[in-house]
């Protein structure tokens, strides 16, 4: 397992289609985060898994975006209608629940570039 | 509400020189400070942290200091090299282990 793979690594669509990204993280961790990188700004977080429970959405999570981990493993987001200002590059993380004194940082994808036009 | 702040977009430093990156934040619940890098189409690598009890950590050639008084915290890195140049993002930990970050700052080190 050589970290957390992001599937695909660019998608242009037409405005108003509807895209779906995947994201494998690494086997053994049991969060997965969904970040939005914008032209300029640092990511921003999206939402957040804890096994197959999604614990956490974001107020930028508007309702034409879903994500799902069915069985705690791989996660997917989908966009639905999508409009120009979806355009980003969509970070997904994992990282292992430890304790609360553990600096351990996550473990970051190489990100899906998404251009709507 | 920007919860951290990094002020300088970009920094230029002679290879071998010090590097010093500043960050700021506000929100005083924040458990821990982590500085990633990020090279052009790659994610954020983490880098380093910094636990909010602490005002030094240290990892070769890369030092976090945090000074909780001001909410001020800079990464220094020494010797500097080529290779570091990329766009160096600082991050508070919040609850569930979200992290809130700045908008990074461009670090060129010139050979």
């Amino acid at each position: 397992d050589t970290g957390v793979s992001q599937d695909p690594r660019h998608k242009i669509t037409k405005r108003g289609q509807n895209v779906t990204f995947r994201c494998d993280p690494i086997s053994e961790h049991n969060r997965l985060y969904w970040y939005r990188q914008t032209l300029g700004q640092g990511p921003e977080f999206l939402t957040y898994f804890q096994n197959e429970a999604q614990l956490e959405k974001s107020r930028l999570l508007s309702d034409r975006f879903s994500a799902e981990r069915p069985k705690g493993s791989f996660s997917t987001l989908e966009i639905q209608r999508t409009e120009q200002g979806d355009s980003a590059m969509y970070l997904c993380a994992s990282s292992l629940a430890l304790g609360r004194t553990s600096s351990y940082g996550y473990t970051f994808g190489s990100g899906t570039r998404l251009t709507v036009v | 509400d920007q919860q951290v702040k990094q002020n300088s977009p970009s920094l230029s430093v002679q290879e071998g020189r010090i590097s010093i990156l500043n960050c700021d934040y506000t929100n005083s619940m924040f458990d821990y400070f982590l500085w990633y890098k990020k090279y052009p189409a790659e994610g954020p690598t983490f880098l380093i942290s910094i636990s909010s009890i602490k005002d030094k950590n240290e990892d070769g050639r890369f030092t976090v200091f945090l000074n909780k008084s001001a909410k001020h915290l800079s990464l220094h890195i020494v010797p500097s090299q080529p290779g570091d140049s990329a766009v160096y993002f600082c991050a508070g930990r919040g609850s569930n282990y979200k992290l809130t970050f700045g908008k990074g700052t461009l670090l060129t080190v010139n050979p």
